[in-house]
């Protein structure tokens, strides 16, 4: 079936540095995409979304690249902290079924750890 | 308080046995759903609900059962519990996808033994 998953499953970096953590996907029909943070003992957090109309978008300290062409999704964090460290999952949602809402397939996960 | 809320946080119990996680949330979100987290596979939709009395299957329904009477209540319940189904388990609620995104449950760690 169609499914959402990740380059690489771990990322060390140094504190004040950038990150990376990319994401492939599959489905051609999905709409929308989420990524995740998830910390030790805790749910899934919503960081940033994007649209599969849109190419880049920004946050604070984080950016959300999309590539139609390739099927790949980035996420790139600015100045990555120590609180930071976490597992991050992209997620896609495809309304291809029309209803109002869509479910959320997951990736596997990166977990980035960040050094002092 | 405002917010999605699981209980029990832990819970063990044996193989065989019937066994119901709780999901509430306070914001009366039209939809709610259940994932199953284990290492390998992510996160896993088990079942989702549009709406009060409106529920339907994910990649993963096979042992579990949900009901769905409130709008801020989502029980998930095992009929008969077994080992592969010890897992994390995350209860979800959304507004509308795109508006709103998903907002997730602290989670039920099951241990089935």
């Amino acid at each position: 079936g169609e499914n959402v998953g990740l380059h690489l499953p771990t990322l060390s970096v140094q504190e004040g540095d950038n990150s990376i953590i990319n994401c492939a996907y599959s489905n051609s029909a999905s709409d929308y995409f989420i990524w995740y943070k998830q910390e030790s003992g805790k749910g899934p957090q919503f960081i940033i979304d994007i649209r599969s109309n849109m190419d880049k978008r920004q946050g604070q300290r984080v950016t959300v690249l999309l590539n139609k062409t390739v099927k790949h999704l980035s996420l790139q964090i600015a100045a990555t902290q120590p609180g930071d460290s976490a597992v991050y999952f992209c997620a896609e949602i495809s309304n291809a079924g029309g209803t109002s809402y869509g479910k959320l397939t997951f990736g596997q996960g990166t977990i980035l750890t960040v050094h002092p | 308080d405002a917010g999605i809320t699981q209980s029990p946080r832990y819970k063990i119990t044996e193989t065989g046995r019937q066994v119901t996680l709780m999901c509430h949330q306070t914001w009366s979100h039209s939809y709610m759903f259940w994932y199953r987290q284990d290492l390998g596979h992510g996160l896993r939709l088990i079942y989702y609900s549009a709406a009060a009395d409106i529920t339907d299957k994910g990649e993963v329904p096979d042992g579990y059962v949900v009901s769905r009477s409130k709008t801020e209540n989502f029980p998930l319940t095992l009929e008969s519990a077994t080992r592969s189904q010890t897992s994390v388990y995350f209860c979800a609620s959304s507004g509308g996808f795109e508006v709103y995104g998903y907002t997730f449950g602290s989670g039920t760690r099951l241990t089935v033994v």
